[in-house]
């Protein structure tokens, strides 16, 4: 089965700091990873995803995500955090078997302080 | 950015009430799922469908009910809402073609029931 652990559920960092987000993944199989961010009373929005293709994916708004296979980790990373990252940060991995459902990690909430 | 509507985005209703909620996509995607989180949790599947007249509950138990009669359409209907079904439910469709495999969401319904 399938599953992601997100190591921190918050993070706090300065405007201008760098943003690591932490998750690493089980998968029985080649696994599809994404990354989606919620902002407070919005729906979900995808970041970035990995589909077995470059190990080092770019997603929107400067967030970007490196697949480790021999770490089994998909950490997200931003050079630079801004104040509208502040948001809930989740780790998902597509379940290939059956319905291809998604998995969810249980969230990470960046919190960016000026 | 993905054309998935869900209406209403807040619903506040009394114990034993029916209720509805509605999902929308204009992408023509074959998949659709929805989904329930409760504040500050991760995203459970209770219901998918591969199309028009299928529909499947997915890992999480739920007394909700879904139907697919068109394409487009997904709703999900509570016969006799409970204070236990407060949470937030979570629409989404999957694009699978053209090389693709991603899940769009819809902005959610809050549904709070006294």
């Amino acid at each position: 089965a399938q599953s992601v652990t997100q190591l921190d559920s918050h993070v706090s960092v300065s405007e201008g700091t760098p943003v690591l987000l932490r998750c690493n993944y089980s998968s029985s199989y080649s696994p599809s990873l994404f990354w989606y961010v919620q902002h407070p009373n919005k729906g979900l929005q995808l970041l970035l995803k990995y589909t077995s293709a470059a190990t080092l994916v770019k997603g929107i708004n400067g967030f970007e995500a490196e697949f480790k296979k021999s770490e089994t980790s998909f950490h997200l990373t931003k050079p630079s955090a801004h104040m509208s990252d502040a948001a809930e940060y989740f780790c998902v991995v597509s379940d290939p078997t059956g319905f291809q459902k998604l998995v969810f990690g249980t969230g990470t909430r960046l919190l960016v302080s000026p | 950015e993905a054309d998935i509507y869900q209406t209403p985005r807040y619903l506040v209703i009394g114990t034993g009430k029916k209720i509805t909620l509605e999902c929308s996509q204009t992408m023509g995607h074959d998949k659709m799922y929805w989904y329930q989180q409760d504040p500050g949790m991760e995203l459970h599947l209770i219901h998918y469908s591969y199309g028009v007249n299928s529909t499947e509950k997915g890992d999480l138990s739920s007394e909700s009910t879904v139907s697919r009669i068109r394409t487009e359409h997904f709703p999900l209907t509570l016969e006799s809402a409970r204070p236990s079904h407060t949470s937030q439910y979570l629409c989404a469709s999957r694009q699978t073609s053209g090389g693709s495999d991603t899940q769009y969401f819809g902005p959610g319904t809050r549904l709070t029931v006294l």
